[in-house]
């Protein structure tokens, strides 16, 4: 059974780093493709980063150049680097695997951790 | 960026009753060298991730029941709930994952309630 667990949200300042964890099991996240979406309170979903099988990374415009998406496949996690946040960064983020036989459509979810940015 | 409107932002139908949301892409995500609209759908209920219902614009997801249909082709495409059950209240979300290099967007939403 495929599973995603995400830690390592909380309270950070503004200007400040965090790094997400994506706990995987039931698949093995270096032969997959998993992304990282979040969802500002009470709004939409925000699609942040990809990580192909073959190591590509893609990003959304609003964080291209403060985070980093990365996986260490000897614990088979995925992570997401985040610098210099922003307010706007506040979010519950999601990490998700591809399924429907396609790189970017998200098959399945983990039930997210909580970021929040401010003073 | 390919933008994705829907419509409408909520929507109030009878029990048993259908409900149509409609999903608008600002430019075509019909991909002609595989003959595959790249649009899927999303249900979101509080406090839950979202589930994939819909994939290549009409390929229901194993589990999903038959009563969600998706349909279109080009920049228009349509999710139907053929009869709204109780459990089926939930914000819906149409995405694309055309673009290159490799992106996703979402639209904003359509929340469904009972009537």
């Amino acid at each position: 059974e495929v599973q995603l667990v995400e830690s390592g949200g909380g309270l950070v300042q503004p200007g400040g780093s965090l790094r997400l964890s994506c706990a995987a099991s039931g698949f093995t996240v270096s032969s997959n493709y998993v992304s990282w979406v979040r969802q500002a309170p009470g709004k939409g979903l925000e699609w942040v980063s990809v990580i192909y099988s073959a190591g590509n990374t893609y990003y959304a415009d609003s964080v291209k150049g403060r985070f980093t998406i990365s996986r260490d496949n000897s614990k088979n996690t995925l992570y997401l680097q985040m610098n210099s946040l922003k307010p706007e960064d506040t979010a519950v983020y999601y990490c998700a695997k591809a399924g429907g036989g396609t790189a970017l459509v998200l098959g399945y979810w983990g039930q997210g951790t909580l970021v929040t940015v401010s003073s | 960026d390919i933008v994705m409107t829907q419509s409408p932002d909520s929507l109030a139908v009878s029990l048993g009753e259908r409900a149509t949301i409609n999903c608008k892409s600002s430019q075509s995500v019909f991909y002609r060298s595989n003959n595959k609209n790249y649009l899927a759908w999303y249900q979101q209920k509080p406090g839950q991730p979202p589930k994939l219902l819909i994939y290549w614009a009409s390929t229901r997801e194993s589990g999903v029941p038959d009563r969600f249909s998706g349909s279109g082709s080009g920049t228009d495409f349509t999710l139907t709930i053929s009869s709204l059950q109780a459990e089926d209240v939930a914000v819906y979300y149409c995405q694309q994952y055309y673009s290159t290099p490799p992106s996703i967007t979402f639209g904003q939403g359509t929340r469904l309630e009972i009537k």
